[in-house]
């Protein structure tokens, strides 16, 4: 029973790298979020997915793009890494808009 | 804009001292009021959503309450386990996509 799995857990980048961060849940929800989460801001939404191929911004969208086309997953990436950038990355997913959502373990991404 | 509040930043009890934890919400019409528990290096895990004011819900020693600008966890004879941060989400009903507004977390420590 793994629910929401995210792919890596660390990462180290240097400025101007790119990456993609993996998120895959087996729970069948259509709701997915990406979120950073960094001290003194809380959480704060990235982008989401209500549904296979469908994306939406967040609260902090750029300098991030993500992609749904397989349900289970939902992928963060970024193009050209920045020191701004440097944040806990968590995934999450719920069943409908209105139901609790589960997180993953989270990504800890430096950017140097 | 949504806007969460969570006090105290930071709360140090004792084994069997009871106490709570607020929550104070401005949103433009409230969907849902969620707690969520979040250890060190993992991912939020949830507890309790709240729909209306007058609302109460109760887990073990967590007992969860909300009116129409604030919710209170209330923490019953704590144990050490009991020690994490307690994060706070609004969902506005307008909202789409199931998109939370997180407060900054109490974060609880229970001595023994």
């Amino acid at each position: 029973n793994a629910g929401v799995t995210q792919t890596p857990k660390f990462r180290v980048l240097k400025t101007g790298q790119s990456m993609t961060l993996l998120c895959a849940q087996d729970m069948n929800h259509e709701y997915m979020y990406w979120y950073r989460q960094d001290p003194g801001m809380g959480l704060r939404l990235i982008h989401y997915s209500v549904g296979e191929g469908t994306t939406a911004k967040g609260e902090v969208p750029d300098g991030y793009n993500v992609s749904r086309l397989k349900k289970q997953n939902f992928l963060l990436g970024l193009e050209s890494a920045a020191p701004s950038q440097t944040s806990v990355y968590f995934c999450a997913s719920s069943m409908t808009v209105n139901t609790e959502a589960f997180f993953g373990q989270g990504t800890r991404l430096t950017v140097v | 804009e949504d806007q969460v509040t969570q006090s105290p930043e930071a709360l140090r009890l004792q084994e069997g001292e009871s106490s709570s934890l607020n929550c104070s919400y401005t949103v433009s019409g409230l969907r849902g009021l969620f707690w969520y528990r979040q250890d060190p290096g993992k991912g939020p895990e949830f507890l309790f959503t709240l729909y209306s004011a007058g609302e109460e819900k109760e887990k073990e020693r967590l007992k969860a309450t909300l009116t129409k600008k604030e919710s209170f966890l209330h923490i019953t004879a704590p144990k050490p386990e009991d020690s994490a941060t307690y994060l706070c989400a609004v969902q506005a009903r307008e909202t789409s996509g199931s998109r939370l507004t997180f407060g900054e977390g109490t974060q609880l420590t229970v001595n023994p």
